[in-house]
């Protein structure tokens, strides 16, 4: 099976544009979790989608959202980007949303803020 | 809010010896996984190892084992023989159930790095 996919690989943007990041979990698997990696934070859960409704939010302000198609697919939408959005952005998949499903990660979405 | 913490940001170990990174967990649910994932320099996170919280008995894969310590929420890794490919970002995670809505909490991550 073809692995987690992630659209595109790198990004760079000015402050106060919006950007949108692509996921295609692994075929059959229909959670999708996003996260923001940086070096000082380390992984932070952004949200959960399963069966195309968000499941979990974690604590980011309201200028992240995510949507998930009937396919799995899930997007992220950043608006009014600033400088500390600048991180890693990694997407996982899993089979269902159950606490013994094993995530599965994509390679991740590079985004530069200047 | 759960928190899962790490406190050697970098470890190093020569090729073939034994090496142990270190993570502890703070959490009231009694029912959880703990997970280490491994992230390379190509940044392709990897499963490495999982722990049922109730189980007593310590997971092992292959050349990696945990050290699972329910009482004192402790779950270290110890990587045998280790080898260059071993050089990695690893991280701690854990995930709960209705309290913590089943999502993943990693900690801030330990580089290994392996000395020829």
């Amino acid at each position: 099976k073809a692995g987690v996919t992630q659209t595109p690989r790198y990004l760079i943007k000015t402050r106060g544009q919006q950007v949108t990041l692509s996921c295609s979990p692994i075929s059959g698997h229909r959670s999708v979790s996003w996260y923001q990696q940086t070096p000082g934070q380390g992984l932070q859960f952004l949200f959960e989608y399963f069966s195309e409704t968000q499941r979990n939010k974690g604590n980011f302000p309201g200028r992240f959202s995510g949507r998930q198609f009937s396919n799995s697919r899930s997007e992220m939408n950043v608006s009014t980007l600033e400088l500390g959005d600048s991180a890693l952005y990694l997407c996982a998949s899993s089979l269902v949303s159950r606490i013994t499903d094993t995530q599965y990660f994509g390679p991740g979405t590079r985004l530069t803020v200047l | 809010a759960q928190t899962v913490t790490q406190s050697q940001p970098e470890m190093s170990v020569q090729e073939a010896e034994t090496v142990t990174l270190s993570c502890t967990y703070d959490t009231s649910e009694s029912d959880y996984y703990l997970f280490w994932y491994k992230q390379p320099p190509s940044r392709q996170m990897i499963l490495v190892i999982r722990q049922e919280a109730y189980k007593q008995q310590n997971a092992t894969e292959n050349r990696f084992s945990v050290n699972f310590q329910k009482a004192a929420k402790s779950f270290s890794l110890k990587i045998s023989d280790s080898q260059l490919g071993d050089a990695a970002m690893y991280f701690c995670a854990y995930r709960g159930q209705a309290v913590t809505g089943n999502q993943f909490y990693f900690g801030t991550g330990t580089s290994l790095t392996v000395i020829p």
